[in-house]
């Protein structure tokens, strides 16, 4: 399996612009994470579906932030519009649906707002 | 609150030596812990994961301990190599029932192995 995919692995763009990140998540999983990374607040969940449904979003930080799942084997994340301190990593994840299952964590996209 | 802290921050150790690391948490009620190694430029991976029963756990070179009366955990690194360089999560699952168990994050320790 080729593990969770992430696009693009490296985004710049200017304050004001709209951003889109994508995921594809392992083949069969049923759970699907989008994590925030700074530096300043280390790993920070914003957002997680099951079976391609939001079931908690109260990590997403405001309304520029929107997460969709249109099936099992895609999910994007999008900004709109986008800050400076937006500027991070961000990590998909995917796991099945035991609780002791694993996730598994995409390599993420960097995100630099100038 | 929910917290996990770790410690310490950063580690340098040089190639060969063993080092711990380690975790404090007050998530309440429990359900597991997980330590996950992060390369720089990659996501995070799950190292090994331990419930509230289990003491001890290893996967190689890394061994992990709960003790979950003292909410304490720690990872021990034997025979250090300089691949070990990165950053070290701990991780801790709340369990609530009905619902989502939440993950909460700890900042991480990074360690830089030296030759």
């Amino acid at each position: 399996d080729a593990g969770v995919i992430q696009s693009p692995r490296h985004e710049v763009t200017e304050m004001g612009q709209e951003v889109t990140l994508r995921c594809k998540p392992i083949s069969g999983h049923d759970y699907l994470f989008w994590y925030r990374q700074t530096m300043m607040r280390g790993l920070e969940l914003l957002i997680y579906f099951n079976n391609n449904v939001p079931i908690d979003d109260s990590g997403m930080p405001e309304d520029r932030f929107s997460a969709k799942m249109p099936n099992a084997s895609f999910s994007t994340l999008k900004i709109q519009p986008s800050e400076p301190r937006d500027s991070a990593v961000y990590f998909c994840a995917s796991r099945r649906s035991g609780w002791a299952d694993t996730q598994y964590f995409g390599p993420g996209t960097r995100l630099t707002v100038l | 609150k929910n917290q996990v802290e770790q410690s310490p921050q950063s580690l340098i150790i040089l190639e060969g030596k063993n080092c711990t690391l380690q975790c404090n948490y007050t998530v309440s009620p429990f359900s597991n812990l997980r330590w996950y190694k992060q390369d720089t430029g990659r996501g995070p991976v799950s190292l090994t994961i331990m419930t509230f029963s289990e003491n001890t756990k290893s996967n190689g070179r890394y061994t992990a301990t709960l003790d979950a009366d003292t909410k304490q955990s720690s990872l021990h690194i034997t025979a250090s190599q300089l691949s070990d360089s990165a950053s070290y999560i701990c991780v801790v699952t709340d369990d609530v029932s009905g619902g989502y168990n939440k993950l909460i994050f700890g900042a991480g320790t990074r360690l830089a192995v030296h030759p």
